[in-house]
Parts: structure tokens; C-alpha cells; sequence
């Protein structure tokens, strides 16, 4: 059974500072991961998409990285910002058939200005 | 714009009665998820359609269902509500195709009295 795992679950950071959050996941037989972003109380926005034969995928000031051999996955956010500040979330679709995607429960970030 | 719209935005419903969330995903995305995510947690899978048939289902009760139409919309039903049904409810749409990820709406928040 996947299980995918958001370290940390909280983080408070100065703007300008570069940081890194962490997604770990049980099964390494995955079609792909996703990253996305949520706005308190909004829907999901997708941020990155990494195939499972892709190692990272980069879009302006965020690059997310994929480690199917030991269950891992990081997205890196560049000069953060206050704008930044929201919950972050993985999520893990299957590669064994199905469409059943697994959602992290998310790391809340805070950008002070 | 995403391309998937949800409606209503904010319902309040009173426990024991039946409500039918709604959702209009753009050409192309031939299958429809729909998640439930409670305060402060990932978003959990309740199920899924793939061309008007429900093809997948996470560990939700029968009470739970719904219909998917040929112009890519779809509903979910949810009868006899509970408190514990209060949460906000996600569609996403996906295109068939190795490339592509999950696409959601921005949600519906459902209040269970």
C-alpha cells in the first residue's frame, strides 16, 4: 500500500531564503509525481509534473527532483518570497495500473517579510 | 482558469440530507477524480470515471457516488450526510497520455449541521 510522507509539516522562513521540502513515498512503482500548491481554502494548483523516468523538472524559481530508488522526491524554492507562503503538497500516482493518486498531507509554508 | 469548474463554492447542508456537488472539466480530460480533504489534511480519493463508468474507489461508503457525462461533467451524490462529511471536495480532470497530470477545480466547501 503507497504511502506518501510530507517532511517537514510546518516552515516559517525569511524571505529571500532558499529551501527545500520533502516528499518520501513507500512504493517506488510509480507513473509520476506531482507537486502542487493550495491557498487556504482554494483547490490545488499544479506547480511540477516529473515522469517516472525523469530525474527533476524545473519551472522559474522551483525545481523538483525524483529518487524512485529510495522513495524520495524535493522540491527546491529558490529566493523565496511572501507570495510563496501556502501549503505545499505531493502526490504519487501509481504505476501499477489505476488512476488512484496519493496526496502527502502537505507542508504549510510561511514567507516573513 | 484551470479548465475544471466546480459549483456550488461554500454549501450548507444539515445532517441526514443528500447533496449532489457539481463539476465541468474541459474537452479532453475523458477521466474525472474526485477527492474529499479534510481541515489541515491531503486530500483523501473517493473515486473515479473513465468514460462514464466508475473505474476506481477509495475506502468511502456506498453512500457515496456519481455520475459522469458525455461533455466531460460530472457530480457527486453524497446521501445521508454526516458531521464528519464536512470537508472540501475536489474534482480533477486528466487527459489521457503519459505527459499529462491532474488538473482540479477550485472546490467545493461543504458544512455538515
Amino acid at each position: 500500500k503507497q504511502e506518501v510522507t510530507q517532511i517537514p509539516a510546518a516552515l516559517s522562513v525569511p524571505e529571500g531564503e532558499n529551501l527545500v521540502l520533502n516528499c518520501s513515498f513507500t512504493d517506488s512503482a510509480i507513473y509520476n509525481l506531482q507537486w502542487f500548491r493550495q491557498d487556504p481554502g482554494k483547490g490545488l494548483t499544479s506547480l511540477l509534473l516529473i515522469q517516472s523516468s525523469q530525474r527533476e523538472q524545473t519551472s522559474g524559481r522551483l525545481n523538483a527532483s525524483l529518487d524512485k530508488s529510495s522513495g524520495r522526491s524535493t522540491l527546491y524554492i529558490a529566493a523565496s518570497q511572501p507570495g510563496d507562503s501556502a501549503t505545499y503538497l505531493c502526490a504519487v500516482r501509481p504505476g501499477t495500473g489505476g488512476f488512484k493518486t496519493i496526496f502527502g498531507a502537505g507542508t504549510r509554508l510561511f514567507v516573513k517579510a | 482558469e484551470t479548465g475544471v469548474t466546480q459549483s456550488p463554492t461554500h454549501l450548507i447542508k444539515t445532517r441526514g440530507q443528500q447533496v449532489t456537488l457539481r463539476c465541468s472539466s474541459q474537452s479532453g480530460h475523458n477521466t474525472v477524480s474526485w477527492y474529499q480533504q479534510a481541515l489541515g489534511q491531503g486530500p483523501q480519493f473517493i473515486f473515479q470515471y473513465y468514460r462514464e463508468e466508475e473505474n476506481g474507489r477509495g475506502n468511502f461508503p456506498p453512500r457515496f457516488s456519481g455520475l459522469q457525462f458525455p461533455n466531460y461533467s460530472s457530480e457527486l451524490n453524497v446521501n445521508a450526510l454526516e458531521l464528519d462529511d464536512s470537508a472540501l471536495y475536489l474534482c480533477a480532470g486528466l487527459k489521457q497520455g503519459y505527459n499529462y497530470g491532474y488538473t482540479f477545480g477550485s472546490g467545493t466547501r461543504l458544512t455538515v449541521v
